[in-house]
């Protein structure tokens, strides 16, 4: 069974550009969760999408924006970009969203983010 | 103050030993406890779940949780270079608020 995948795996970016992150979860996998990885902050949660609706979100600025199209896949957009965007954006799937029973996460393997 | 608070270390200690990883959290509502493991450029894999308080154990790794001190600890017994890794401690109220993390401590394991 394949895991998680992400694209693309290395991006550099110019401050004020806008990206657009992919994840595809494991098959039969509905929900996916989007974190950002800094060595400051470490593993931060950005959302979680389930059934193409957004379940949560966690504390970052509208310019964080998200989406899961109806095959499960889900796509992360940092719009206006800023230096400090510059981090490994991780996503992870699972078979139900998070708050109806404890279910593992199986993460990919990430995109690594550089914003010069 | 961070909700979940873990040593970034280095912590380096020679193969066969045995390894302690600690987080303390202040979120009483945390419920449950995960531990990760995560080699450089790959994304985190789940080495342990526990539930509440108690202990649980997983061929060389035990996890225990003590909720009444807000305490989570990590064993890995016989250690080995394999294991040298960023592991983190993640945590969940079971509402859909997404994982808690703990900045994660780097293991290093010498031969």
């Amino acid at each position: 069974k394949a895991g998680v995948t992400q694209t693309p795996r290395y991006l550099i970016k110019t401050r004020g550009q806008q990206v657009t992150l992919s994840c595809s979860p494991i098959s039969g996998h509905r929900s996916v969760s989007w974190y950002q990885q800094t060595p400051g902050q470490g593993l931060q949660f950005l959302f979680e999408y389930f059934s193409e609706t957004q379940r949560n979100k966690g504390n970052f600025p509208g310019r964080f924006s998200g989406r899961q199209f109806s095959n499960s896949r889900s796509e992360m957009n940092v719009s206006t970009l800023e230096l400090g965007d510059s981090a490994l954006y991780l996503c992870a799937s699972s078979l139900a969203p998070s708050g109806v029973i404890y279910n593992e996460q199986f993460f990919g393997p990430g995109t690594r983010l550089t914003v010069l | 103050q961070k909700e979940v608070e873990q040593d970034p270390g280095p912590l380096s200690v020679p193969e066969g030993a045995i390894v302690s990883l600690n987080c303390t959290y202040s979120n009483s509502a945390f419920q449950y406890f995960m531990w990760y493991r995560q080699y450089s450029r790959k994304g985190p894999e789940l080495l342990m779940y526990t539930y509440s308080s108690g202990n649980k154990e997983d061929g060389r790794f035990t996890a225990q949780v003590d909720k009444s001190s807000k305490y989570i600890s990590l064993f890995i017994r016989d250690s080995q270079p394999s294991d040298s890794a960023t592991y983190l401690c993640a945590m969940s109220g079971g509402g859909a608020d997404g994982l808690t993390f703990g900045k994660g401590t780097h293991l290093i394991i010498q031969p």
